[in-house]
């Protein structure tokens, strides 16, 4: 069973168009998150939500949105993609007190 | 803010040699995790090693060891009796432990090779 899954694995579309990716956790934890890895492979945190609150917005254009329907769940909603979007994004997630972040696949982006 | 660097884009190894990764992080903080991740080309991150800043002693699993410095804010992974499966991207991540919902700060990456 996958413990943290995204869909789709690969997405490729065009500048302007809006996409969401969602991400779903089976594990029970209290914190997701979505990080960006840019071409260079420089993993960066977007956003963090705890027990579907909101912790963590980095500094991200607004054309990205999460949204985080109830714990097991954080999509992503980007508005008006532009070509520096293209990146690979990564959902994880973690409980409460514990150290380890669960990763999910990951999913390539790519804005042409 | 807290910062994580690692000082080596690539490195390489021979199989069954050891190699060693460097790792520096700042931080006020006091209390607070340091990871070693791997990205083998699949892309999929997965946890090699984690050390507890309020622990002295050094992490190992298996292979994998780490030296923690606290004091001169250093934490670095080796790789003892390399293998090809060892070949991939290793990341030093930080996270404070202060707080729910706190985030990995990673570093640039070290592209690790390993030669037969």
């Amino acid at each position: 069973d996958t413990a943290v899954s995204q869909t789709p694995k690969y997405l490729v579309t065009q500048m302007g168009n809006d996409k969401s990716i969602k991400c779903e956790q089976n594990l029970g934890h209290d914190t997701m998150y979505w990080y960006k890895q840019d071409s260079k492979k420089f993993l960066k945190i977007m956003f963090s939500y705890n027990n579907k609150e909101l912790i963590i917005n980095e500094t991200v254009p607004n054309r990205f949105s999460p949204k985080s329907p109830d714990k097991a769940h954080l999509n992503l909603h980007i508005n008006s993609l532009e070509l520096g979007d293209s990146a690979v994004y990564f959902c994880a997630s973690r409980r409460d007190y514990s150290y380890e972040q669960y990763f999910g696949p990951g999913t390539r982006l790519t804005v042409t | 803010a807290q910062t994580v660097t690692q000082s080596q884009p690539e490195m390489s190894v021979q199989e069954a040699e050891t190699v060693t990764l460097s790792c520096t992080y700042d931080t006020s903080e006091s209390d607070y995790y340091l990871f070693w991740y791997k990205q083998p080309p699949s892309r999929q991150m997965i946890l090699v090693i984690r050390q507890e800043a309020y622990k002295q002693q050094n992490a190992t699993e298996n292979r994998f060891s780490v030296n923690f410095q606290k004091a001169a804010k250093s934490f670095s992974l080796k790789i003892s009796d390399s293998q090809l499966g060892d070949a991939a991207m290793y990341f030093c991540a930080y996270r404070s432990a202060n707080q729910a919902g706190t985030a990995l700060i990673f570093g640039k990456g070290t592209t690790l090779s390993v030669s037969s």
